[in-house]
């Protein structure tokens, strides 16, 4: 079955750069998306990626993606407080004429001032 | 532009209870999904509705139902409430055809 995994904790000191990563399981996924959720917030859409990408950057944020390990990462450069979070990385899964989003549990951002 | 909205905000129920969310999708989108975020986990999919009727369904049993309106917002029931249904219940909207799910920030259910 589909399944997304990532490791649960990430701390960094502010300026830092941050690497999340992300594995997954469905050979057939098109579309690998970041989210971030803030404390008792909803999930804002960071970024996604074409699976027939390597890598996409946008801005501080870039993705970088190996699909023969499906293995996902995201880089977050010069990492600022507002930046703590929990990341959570999806892939869509077709099942109809529409996908739905397969997350994994989260990373939590600690970033230190 | 006015993003995904839901309502209430939190919401406090008992066992046994029903419990009706709702959701507003962003201007212009014509597909709603809802999801369970129980607490220290990701989202799961719960269903998806578009042109008013289900198109796409994850591990979720009957008791947990939906519906689409001819304006695209849409409404999640959950009948004979249980425990493990305390979460929080996300929806997200998209257009069809587009590769993007824009969220709303939530509704937080707590089932006694």
């Amino acid at each position: 079955g589909e399944d997304v995994e990532q490791s649960l904790f990430l701390s960094v000191r502010e300026g830092d750069s941050s690497v999340i990563n992300c594995t997954y399981t469905d050979s057939s996924s098109t579309y690998l998306y970041w989210y971030k959720q803030e404390p008792g917030a909803g999930l804002q859409l960071l970024t996604y990626i074409f699976s027939n990408m390597d890598m996409k950057q946008d801005q501080r944020l870039t993705v970088l993606l190996n699909k023969k390990d499906k293995h996902l990462s995201l880089r977050i450069a010069d990492t600022q407080t507002g930046d703590s979070a929990i990341y959570f990385c999806a892939e869509i899964l077709y099942g109809g004429s529409q996908g739905n989003l397969i997350f994994g549990k989260g990373t939590k951002l600690s970033v230190k001032p | 532009e006015t993003g995904v909205t839901q309502s209430p905000t939190h919401l406090i129920k008992t066992r046994g209870q029903q419990v009706t969310l709702r959701c507003s999708s962003q201007s212009g989108h014509n597909t709603v999904s809802w999801y369970q975020q129980a607490l220290g986990q990701g989202p799961q999919f719960i269903f998806q509705y578009y042109r008013e009727e289900e198109n796409g369904r994850g591990n979720f049993p009957p008791r947990f139902s939906g519906l689409q309106f001819p304006n695209y917002s849409s409404e999640l029931n959950v009948n004979a409430l249980e425990l493990d249904d305390s979460a929080l219940y996300l929806c997200a909207s998209s257009l069809s055809g587009d590769n993007e799910q824009f969220f709303g920030p939530g509704t937080r259910l707590t089932v006694l």
